[in-house]
């Protein structure tokens, strides 16, 4: 089936530097979304991706869409406690004639004051 | 700013038992989706479900499971009888085009 492998798996980081996590696939996506999961809740969405090639900020988080459309990155610049979580890409995949995301197994974040 | 809601926020059951864990998408939403996730886990898809009817399930989304959406704005999910593996937050989301929505989930525990 299609997998997303999603790196690193966990960091642990001092406040105020910067973060970069990935997600790889051997599939084509046609979205890819980027959330933050905290504990007890529900993935919040951060950003969505459309394009190949597409760079999209949102504040201090960055991410690329792949130009391969098989991979994208997220970044946290000058990171700060309340971004501790575990933060989930999701490729949003056409299969069968119809569209499902594909969540990657996530990278948690922990960063030290 | 709209939002998916779910209730209950967490359900206990007896193993065997029948559960309906409920939903209230974003209300121009015409996607709807169940998840899962194990704790410590990546979330699982489960079902999606478009104009009446599902649309796709994943392989876990056996004859146990079943989705309803009895109304303008609820979408359920049924569990028949339900096994201890079944311990999960379960999570409903939404979209109208390509950005999906999740709700804050309903914690399920069986003993």
């Amino acid at each position: 089936g299609q997998q997303l492998n999603q790196s690193p798996q966990s960091m642990f980081i001092q406040e105020g530097e910067d973060v970069s996590m990935n997600c790889t696939s051997s599939s084509i996506f046609n979205t890819w979304l980027w959330y933050k999961q905290e504990p007890g809740e529900g993935p919040v969405l951060l950003i969505a991706l459309y394009k190949a090639g597409e760079l999209t900020s949102n504040g201090r988080l960055t991410a690329q869409f792949g130009i391969t459309r098989k991979d994208s990155f997220l970044n946290i610049s000058a990171s700060i406690p309340s971004d501790v979580g575990i933060y989930f890409c999701a490729g949003l995949l056409l299969s069968s004639g119809t569209y499902k995301y594909i969540f990657g197994t996530g990278t948690r974040l922990k960063v030290l004051a | 700013e709209p939002e998916v809601t779910q209730t209950p926020s967490h359900q206990v059951t007896q193993m065997g038992q029948e559960v309906i864990l409920r939903c209230v998408p974003i209300s121009n939403h015409l996607y709807f989706y169940w998840y899962r996730q194990i704790l410590g886990q990546k979330v699982e898809f489960l079902v999606s479900f478009y104009n009446n009817e599902i649309s796709e399930k994943s392989e876990i989304f056996d004859d146990q499971f079943s989705v309803e959406r009895p109304d303008g704005s609820n979408f359920t999910l049924k569990i028949r009888s339900t096994k201890l593996e079944d311990s999960a937050m379960y999570f409903c989301a939404s979209k109208r085009e390509y950005e999906q929505f999740f709700g804050p989930g309903t914690r399920l525990t069986v003993l």
